[in-house]
């Protein structure tokens, strides 16, 4: 079954605590991306990957890194992670970075920093 | 800088009834693609539709339609004979051709309940 695959799907932690949310997609797509969810304000993008070793920022960088040494992996991590990151997380593929492509997204990680 | 709204934050309707959700959105570009996406309460999010700039057609997928009007912006979806499995968040996305990182712009989104 094509899908994106996030870990782990819930995860309470601590102000400073460094935690890395994976993702992988068995679709072959080139481009990845992450957003967040906040309530009232839809999704925003993190930072998205339009190949292997290809990685930008998107409109809410601040506090996230990524890494894309594999097509099907792209964690997202966050190194010293703090309360205004608490949120819903979601990965997402699609097979070219062309934008009238849907992406498809996994079933999202809710992130509650303390 | 493109902007997507969705005026209705939430929305209660009786089994049966027919709805609308908005979405009017804002772009400078020619060229842009407009999606529904539903986030069902167990939270991931489904694909509903794809719409080019360039294809005013309205579409009809059995109990759901879809109104593109370009002449005000808007991507309005329709559900005819709403069911309680209705129930969920409905979000309208923006993307560009243009746009560095193949950037989705969402609306807030609208949850919508559909009461039994």
């Amino acid at each position: 079954e094509a899908q994106v695959t996030q870990n782990p799907r819930y995860l309470i932690t601590v102000t400073g605590k460094k935690l890395t949310v994976t993702c992988s997609q068995n679709m072959n797509h080139e481009y990845m991306s992450w957003y967040r969810q906040d309530p009232g304000l839809g999704l925003r993008q993190i930072y998205y990957s339009m190949n292997v070793e290809v990685t930008d920022k998107g409109d809410v960088p601040e506090g996230y890194k990524v890494s894309r040494k594999e097509k099907r992996n792209f964690p997202l991590i966050l190194e010293s992670p703090s309360p205004n990151q608490t949120s819903l997380y979601f990965c997402a593929s699609s097979p070219t970075g062309v934008s009238n492509q849907p992406q498809h997204f996994g079933d999202g990680t809710r992130l509650s920093i303390l | 800088a493109q902007k997507v709204t969705q005026a209705q934050t939430e929305i209660s309707v009786v089994e049966k009834e027919d709805v609308t959700l908005d979405c009017v959105y804002e772009t400078r570009d020619t060229t842009y693609y407009l999606f529904w996406y539903k986030q069902p309460p167990s939270g991931e999010l489904v694909f509903l539709i794809r719409r080019n700039s360039f294809d005013e057609q309205n579409e009809i997928s059995g109990r759901y339609s879809w109104n593109f009007q370009k002449s005000t912006s808007s991507f309005n979806f329709t559900i005819t004979a709403s069911q309680v499995v209705d129930s969920a968040v409905y979000f309208c996305a923006l993307s560009q051709p243009y746009n560095a990182g193949n950037m989705l712009t969402f609306g807030g989104g609208t949850r919508l309940m559909v009461k039994p």
